[in-house]
């Protein structure tokens, strides 16, 4: 079974550009989450997604920062425009059920903004 | 809201050497499950607690869900370089959200 998948691995963009981060679920898992590492504040929870609709977007940290889930298998978080505090490791999860459920991770994608 | 904290923030042991990590809950939980995350990876489920003071092994891993529900333990038995990560608890309040505690980073001195 594939575990859930993110793209890219590591990201490197100047301040100022637009940086997508793209997630497949595990199929057949219907609750998704964005989730941002870093060592000063740890694991964050930034949106989750149950069946594609987004039901908790509090943690996401400003209007630069936006999360779509266009289908079952795929969702993207984008960051527009990007500053050197959004450096950290993204990582997407998903579980199947509610959010309360068992969480797997993907590899995470490391994100550097110079 | 609910808040998960953890301690410690580090653990540095010699292998063979015991480890405990505790997780403490701003309000009672639902359930609590236990993540290792090794370094340069990602979180990986270990287990899940639901009853009142229950206990559970894994191997040289022991977990514990408080009487109150309301704080866990995990404790290694005899580190292994292998146990090297940082460990999360994550717990939830039956918001059907998880809230993740802030981890333990185990560094094992071979």
């Amino acid at each position: 079974d594939a575990g859930v998948i993110q793209s890219p691995r590591h990201e490197v963009t100047e301040m100022g550009q637009e940086v997508t981060l793209r997630c497949k679920p595990i199929s057949g898992h219907n609750s998704l989450f964005w989730y941002r590492q870093t060592m000063m504040r740890g694991l964050e929870l930034l949106i989750y997604f149950n069946n594609n609709v987004p039901i908790d977007d509090s943690g996401m940290p400003e209007d630069r920062f936006s999360a779509k889930m266009p289908n079952a298998s795929f969702s993207t978080l984008k960051i527009q425009p990007s500053e050197p505090r959004d450096s950290a490791v993204y990582f997407c999860a998903s579980s199947h059920g509610t959010g309360a459920e068992k969480l797997f991770f993907g590899s995470g994608t490391q994100l550097s903004v110079l | 809201g609910q808040q998960v904290m953890q301690i410690p923030q580090y653990q540095h042991v010699q292998e063979g050497e015991d480890f405990t990590t505790y997780c403490n809950s701003s309000t009672t939980l639902s359930n609590i499950q236990w993540y290792k995350q090794r370094p340069g990876g990602h979180p990986v489920f270990l287990i899940q607690l639901v009853k009142s003071g229950e206990v559970k092994k894994q191997k040289r891993l022991t977990f514990q869900f408080g009487e109150a529900k309301k704080n866990s333990s995990l404790h290694i038995t005899a580190t292994q370089t292998t146990d090297v990560g940082t460990y999360f608890c994550a717990g939830d309040n039956a918001g059907n959200m998880l809230t993740f505690g802030g981890g333990t980073r185990l560094m094992v001195k071979p």
